[in-house]
């Protein structure tokens, strides 16, 4: 059962336009929401984070918004540039008994930008 | 310097075999993990270990058993692999439980034949 859901396994993007990375999730008990960026042969590293009490945050070409009542949330990046092609992961996380936090990941999304 | 570093990169045996995989951050992190990548690139965590203590342990087969013999290191020890344990598995660690901006190593891709 997957509790974090990146629908669309890859994206094409021109440089410089923008970038939607979507993501649903189903645990109404979600409160924090992250996304990671994977390269290659590397291993995904932080991007961007949100609170469940915000609906949107901002960090230079990132942005990423959360519709709670839809369980939804998106990444947008713009202008986007030939170095965002990586795989992007979604992850969210809840306060589950004994304060032990974990995270739950989606399967990714492969964007590639043209130059 | 490499912040979180895992040994070795690469490892093929065969089943039955027993292997060690070795993590070490430089990050002054109290926390680590180790994920399992699998062959459709789902992540999940296997591990937590929070200042040498276990915190998260998922359901995992027992042949896998974790050791973290100070805060900056977490080893992965595997028994008598078999067939799908074949998968990428990565390292992680994080200042403390409740930040969840985790750094992770490059992974270790074990194929097991």
């Amino acid at each position: 059962d997957q509790q974090v859901k990146q629908n669309s396994p890859s994206l094409s993007v021109q440089e410089g336009r923008i970038s939607i990375l979507n993501c649903d999730y189903t645990n109404s008990m979600f409160d924090y929401f992250l996304w990671y960026k994977k390269y290659p042969a590397e291993g995904p590293t932080f991007l961007i984070s949100i609170s469940s009490i915000k609906d949107k945050n901002e960090d230079g070409r990132f942005t990423v918004f959360l519709n709670k009542s839809a369980k939804h949330l998106s990444l947008h990046i713009v202008p986007s540039q030939p170095g965002d092609s990586a795989v992007y992961f979604c992850a969210a996380s809840a306060d589950e008994a004994g304060n032990n936090r974990k995270l739950i990941w989606g399967l990714g999304t492969s964007l590639g930008v043209n130059p | 310097d490499t912040a979180v570093s895992q040994t070795p990169k690469y490892l093929v045996t065969q089943m039955g075999n027993d292997k060690s995989i070795k993590c070490e951050q430089n990050l002054g992190h109290d926390t680590m993990y180790w994920y399992k990548q699998d062959s459709k690139k789902f992540l999940k965590i296997m591990f937590s270990y929070n200042n040498k203590e276990l915190i998260i342990n998922e359901t995992v087969p027992n042949r896998f058993s974790p050791k973290s013999p100070d805060k900056a290191h977490l080893n992965l020890h595997i028994n008598s692999l078999e067939l799908g344990d074949s998968a990428v598995y990565f390292c992680a660690s994080s200042q403390a439980f409740r930040n969840y901006e985790q750094y992770f190593g490059p992974g270790t891709r074990l194929t097991v034949t």
